[in-house]
């Protein structure tokens, strides 16, 4: 069965370090997302990525962040320089389809860990 | 603005019944979901009801939607230790991106 894998599981990083966290989605989907989840809170959106660019994204996500798909396989989520209040569960999703009846395949996640 | 609320535990023996609750404020969303996360896993899309429905079947799983009250539920018939997990329902908001409440953690005793 596809899925959508996410790498690595865990990162921790340094306060001001830059990371990427790498997700692989679902080969034939066309839209992608991150949302993220603070320990103890809720699943946020984040971004979501159509046709090679940001076609929505939330307030969490400003200047720090960043998304590309470098090789059309790969779908990157970028914070240029860390904070404590990065670290949290990040999840990847990719789906055909962006209709409210289309099945969004989420990944594993990446957990962050800035200290 | 869009919200979902969930309670954060719920704790049941095996072969009983759970029902997870949730609430909802977009009274425009035409999908609600519940999705399933199992430790070291992703969120699996268990089930969803479009919002013309009461109520949906689907094996175990019962969804209940009264939409006067957006108020959505879970039903979990004979639950097993398999089910331990944590449940998250979701609605679709504008421009298609997922609203997630903070998530259910069921525990299931033997």
């Amino acid at each position: 069965e596809p899925e959508v894998t996410q790498t690595p599981s865990h990162q921790v990083t340094q306060m001001g370090q830059e990371v990427i966290l790498r997700c692989v989605p679902i080969s034939n989907h066309l839209y992608f997302y991150w949302y993220r989840q603070i320990l103890g809170q809720k699943v946020e959106f984040l971004v979501s990525f159509y046709n090679n660019e940001i076609s929505e994204k939330s307030e969490i996500f400003d200047d720090q962040f960043s998304v590309e798909r470098p090789d059309g396989s790969n779908f990157t989520l970028k914070i240029r320089s860390t904070k404590l209040e990065d670290s949290a569960m990040y999840f990847c999703a990719s789906s055909l389809y962006q209709g409210a009846n289309t099945e969004a395949f989420f990944g594993q996640g990446t957990r962050l860990t800035v200290v | 603005g869009e919200d979902v609320e969930q309670s954060l535990f719920l704790s049941v023996r095996e072969g009983d019944s759970s029902v997870i609750n949730c609430t909802y404020t977009d009274s425009s969303s035409t999908y609600l979901y519940w999705y399933k996360q199992e430790p070291g896993a992703g969120l699996q899309l268990l089930t969803y009801i479009f919002s013309n429905m009461d109520m949906k079947q689907d094996q175990r799983l019962t969804v209940l939607l009264n939409k006067k009250d957006k108020h959505l539920s879970l039903r979990i018939a004979d639950t097993q230790t398999g089910d331990s997990a944590i449940y998250f329902c979701a609605e679709r908001g504008q421009g298609g991106k997922l609203i997630f409440g903070q998530g259910t953690e069921l525990s299931v005793k033997p």
